[in-house]
């Protein structure tokens, strides 16, 4: 069985500073993995994702993740906040059968 | 191109009633999941649609929850009777197809289900 780890549950950064939101997984097959972003009111849409080759990832809005299959880790960060990146931010795998687990999510909030 | 449609955006229910959720997916995509957010949580799988065939039903609680994809197309959530810890926002999602790899899935708004 998958599973995800999303640690803390809650982030707070001030705008203009580092994001760092951490998310560990445990799947017996090399997973396909996500970043989702959930802002209020609005259902969830993809940030970035890792499926093969490179093990840095781009995605929207200056976001990046590192998949490192040693730590089984796949970080998401952003090198400068912005107060529009306050949002709820999901982590997900997939397995080959297409099975996706969500994990239960951090809240980040950008201070001025 | 349109996204994943859900309606209705928010039901208040009394428990033992029942309740309907409608999701139209993308345009030529042939999966199809639900997801029962609970707060505080995340999304977990309910059932997830290959065209019109379930792919995966393991977490659906099918005493009181069914779900149909007729056509292969729309799809309906019912829970009946519904239970005060079915409150919840529920996510219709859609992606490509699995035989074609693990695309991303493209949410809908989601429903935000009371039930008092």
């Amino acid at each position: 069985a998958q599973s995800v780890t999303q640690l803390g549950s809650h982030v707070s950064v001030s705008e203009g500073a580092l994001v760092l939101l951490r998310c560990n997984y445990s799947s017996s097959v090399p997973p396909y993995l996500f970043w989702y972003v959930q802002y209020p009111n609005q259902g969830l849409q993809l940030l970035l994702k890792y499926t093969t080759g490179a093990t840095l990832v781009k995605g929207i809005n200056g976001f990046e993740a590192e998949f490192k299959k040693s730590e089984t880790s796949f970080h998401l960060t952003k090198p400068s906040a912005h107060m529009s990146d306050a949002a709820e931010y999901f982590c997900a795998v997939t397995t080959n059968a297409g099975k996706s687990t969500f994990g239960d999510g951090t809240t980040l909030t950008v201070k001025p | 191109e349109a996204g994943v449609a859900q309606s209705p955006r928010y039901k208040i229910i009394e428990k033992r009633q029942s309740v309907a959720f409608w999701c139209n997916p993308i345009s030529g995509h042939a999966t199809l999941y639900w997801y029962q957010q609970i707060l505080g949580q995340g999304p977990k799988l309910l059932i997830q649609f290959q065209n019109n065939g379930v792919v995966d039903d393991s977490q659906l609680p099918k005493d009181r929850f069914s779900a149909e994809r007729l056509k292969g197309v729309d799809s309906t959530l019912k829970i009946q009777p519904a239970k005060l810890e079915d409150s919840a926002v529920y996510h219709c999602a859609s992606s490509l197809g699995r035989t074609q790899g693990p695309y991303e899935q493209y949410f809908g708004p989601g429903t935000r289900l009371t039930v008092t």
